[in-house]
């Protein structure tokens, strides 16, 4: 019954391939968020969107794209991964404003080699 | 900047004893911040564990609680007794607007383990 599902868990991929991030949320929630978690970093915000059809630049895009579909789903889009992205990423959703509460999704970890 | 600090990355306590895991925070560009814990246990997604939108007033949940300082700039998470279900990874952070925009900055996160 968790709200925000993410797939795959883990990943291993291959310097120059694609990779999709996928994640679902049944919270009804506007926002959506992809986040990336590295040791000694705080959660660092990649990207965001408003509802379907919306995606916003975080604060560490480069390298990364994502797609809204629906209301339901959120992608983080890696078109050429690279070693540097090696990391785990979290999905959220939230109703935004100032005080909004995050749902998060369990995580992602994904390897590039 | 705006920014969240957590000095300790990895904290041990004995099952029992008391805990405090700090946090201090910087908000230049949010005019109100709202401050929060976030808990990851493992295997798991972060969630919530308590927030507070007021400075001076105080958050509680589970046994924790922290309390905006605004004077001091902190909002240090504190337990009277811990447990071993209470080892996780605890993260502080602060939203607000800056510019028209909503942020949301978490800090590096402190690793609790509670020894038996």
């Amino acid at each position: 019954e968790a709200a925000v599902t993410q797939s795959p868990r883990n990943k291993v991929a291959v310097t120059g391939g694609k990779v999709t991030l996928s994640c679902n949320q049944t919270n009804n929630h506007n926002n959506m968020y992809w986040y990336r978690q590295d040791t000694g970093h705080g959660l660092r915000l990649i990207h965001y969107s408003y509802g379907a059809g919306s995606t916003e630049k975080g604060d560490i895009p480069d390298g990364y794209k994502a797609s809204r579909p629906s209301q339901e789903n959120f992608s983080l889009i890696l078109e050429l991964a690279t070693p540097s992205q090696t990391s785990v990423y979290f999905c959220a959703s939230g109703t935004g404003g100032s005080g909004n509460t995050l749902y998060f999704g369990e995580g992602s970890r994904l390897i590039v080699v | 900047g705006d920014s969240v600090t957590q000095t300790e990355g990895q904290v041990t306590v004995s099952e029992s004893k008391s805990l405090i895991i700090n946090c201090t925070y910087s908000a230049t560009s949010i005019a109100y911040p709202n401050l929060f814990w976030y808990v990851r246990y493992p295997g798991e997604g972060l969630q919530l564990l308590l927030k507070v939108i007021t400075a001076g007033q105080k958050g509680s949940s589970r046994g924790f609680e922290a309390t905006y300082n605004k004077e001091t700039t902190s909002f240090h998470l504190q337990k009277a007794s811990v447990q071993e279900s209470d080892s996780a990874v605890y993260y502080c952070a602060l939203s607000g607007v800056s510019s028209g925009s909503w942020q949301l900055i978490f800090g590096s996160g402190t690793q609790l383990t509670v020894m038996p």
